[in-house]
């Protein structure tokens, strides 16, 4: 069966860290893959998605990257983290029951 | 951008009684749509979708509504329980594709003993 990983879980960052979080999805190939970001009593909104290994699309310009080193594997970067860029981040792919499957989340704070 | 937003934020109800989430979208190209439960600390799990050629779907204790005239979407939880206490989201997929999905802000239920 598929399942998402996602990690860390909870991060505590100082303003001006790098930021590194990553997601791997087991038991599928070539998925579609996402990063979400849901700030406090908001919904959820999409930063980037790829289609395969080395293809990245931004939805909204910030502070943040991401890449895709693996089929199965995506990254979500920052050189110099914001005090904006704290919230929850969800990273999702394209399968599963619903079309969308997601992970954990992890709960950024920068500080 | 949010496209999709949702009526109210926060909805209290009495356990065992029914409740009723409403959503509205904006882009009338989206063909297929999606509610979420998301728990706190927890990411969003799937709970009801339905494509835009139907105008009800029923599962467990869910039914989802789709008014395509007038862009509104709507969930309905049957005998709600406290387990129901969640933040629930709209989803709509505009494209169909790769491009991934558009949620609204959520709607917080309550339940009340």
């Amino acid at each position: 069966s598929q399942t998402i990983h996602q990690w860390p879980a909870t991060l505590v960052q100082p303003v001006g860290s790098p930021l590194s979080l990553e997601c791997t999805v087991e038991g599928t190939s070539n998925p579609n893959l996402y990063w979400y970001r849901q700030a406090a009593g908001r919904g959820l909104q999409l930063l980037f998605y790829s289609v395969g290994i080395g293809q990245i699309s931004s939805e909204v310009p910030q502070n943040l990257s991401a890449s895709r080193p693996q089929d199965r594997q995506f990254i979500l970067s920052s050189k110099k983290l914001l005090l904006s860029d704290s919230g929850f981040y969800l990273c999702a792919w394209m399968g599963g029951v619903g079309g969308y499957t997601f992970g954990s989340g992890t709960r950024l704070t920068v500080v | 951008g949010e496209s999709v937003g949702l009526h109210l934020p926060t909805l209290s109800v009495q356990e065992g009684d029914n409740s009723i989430i409403n959503c509205a979208y904006s882009n009338s190209a989206s063909d297929y749509f999606i509610w979420y439960k998301q728990e706190s600390g927890k990411g969003p799990q799937f709970i009801i979708d339905i494509r835009s050629n139907m105008d009800k779907r029923q599962g467990q204790r869910v039914t989802v509504l789709l008014n395509k005239t007038v862009k509104h979407l709507s969930l309905q939880i049957a005998a709600t329980q406290p387990g129901d206490s969640a933040v629930y989201f709209c989803a709509e997929n505009p494209g169909g594709g790769a491009d991934g999905l558009t949620f609204g802000k959520g709607t917080h239920l309550i339940i009340q003993p």
